[in-house]
C-alpha cells in the first residue's frame, strides 16, 4: 500500500481557494487517488477521485502531476461549512484494503 | 434508499462483555468494512470484505472477528470487549477504488 503524507491542519477564510496538497511517492502503476471529507460525528463522505493529470466535479478539482507522486485537492471559494478533515487515500484498484491516514483538519474563519 | 445502516447507534458494555455491531447495505456492493475512530484520529481499518463469502484483516484487527454473512451483510464481533475497545465503529460499503466508499453513521461503543 502507498504512504501518504498529508499537513495536519490548514487554515482559510471564508471565499479563498483551498488546495491541500497529499504526498504518494510509492505510488504503483494500478494505484488511484481517492480523497474524503469528514464532518463531526459523521462518516467520510466521497469527494473526488483520479488516476492521472485533472479531475474536477461539482465540488473540488484534483490535480495529479505526471509522475503521480503528490496530488492537490483543491477547492474553491471556501465557506464556514467546509471546515471538515480531509483524507488522501491511495489503493490498488485490484485491491479492497482501503486505509485512511490522519487526514488534514481544514478550518474556514468568517 | 437506506444506504449503509448500522445497529445499534450507541452502546455501553462492561470490560469482558461480547456484543455484534450489525451493518447492512442496499447498493449491491461487493466490498464492505469495518473501521474505527478514536478521538481526534483518523479512521483504522479492522477488517475488510471483498466479496461474500471473503474476509481480510486490516490494520487493527486484533479482538475483533467478522461474518459477511451474505452480500448485503457485515458483522463486527468483540468477543471480550476491553476500554481500548471505546470508539466510534464505521461500517462502509463500496465498489474497490474505482467506485467510491458510502458510510453509515457510526456506533458510538463505550466499554468500562
Amino acid at each position: 500500500l502507498a504512504k501518504t503524507t498529508q499537513p495536519i491542519s490548514m487554515d482559510s477564510y471564508e471565499g479563498q481557494e483551498v488546495n491541500i496538497t497529499c504526498s504518494h511517492n510509492n505510488i504503483a502503476t494500478n494505484d488511484y487517488i481517492t480523497w474524503y471529507q469528514q464532518f463531526p460525528s459523521q462518516g467520510p463522505r466521497f469527494i473526488i477521485q483520479g488516476y492521472k493529470t485533472k479531475v474536477t466535479n461539482e465540488v473540488a478539482s484534483l490535480f495529479i502531476p505526471a509522475d503521480r507522486k503528490s496530488s492537490t485537492l483543491s477547492l474553491p471559494r471556501v465557506s464556514l461549512s467546509d471546515t471538515a478533515v480531509y483524507y488522501c487515500l491511495v489503493g490498488d484498484i485490484n485491491n479492497n484494503d482501503m486505509r485512511f491516514g490522519a487526514g488534514t483538519r481544514l478550518t474556514v474563519k468568517p | 434508499n437506506a444506504g449503509v445502516t448500522q445497529t445499534p447507534k450507541f452502546q455501553v458494555l462492561k470490560t469482558g462483555q461480547s456484543m455484534t455491531l450489525q451493518c447492512a447495505q442496499d447498493m449491491n456492493h461487493n466490498s464492505m468494512y469495518w473501521y474505527r475512530q478514536d478521538p481526534g484520529m483518523g479512521l483504522r481499518l479492522i477488517y475488510y470484505s471483498a466479496s461474500e463469502g471473503t474476509t481480510d484483516k486490516g490494520e487493527v484487527p486484533n479482538g475483533y472477528n467478522v461474518s459477511r454473512l451474505n452480500k448485503r451483510e457485515f458483522s463486527l464481533r468483540l468477543e471480550s470487549a476491553a476500554p481500548s475497545q471505546t470508539s466510534v465503529y464505521f461500517c462502509a460499503s463500496g465498489g474497490a477504488w474505482d467506485t467510491e466508499a458510502f458510510f453509515g453513521q457510526g456506533t458510538r461503543l463505550t466499554v468500562v
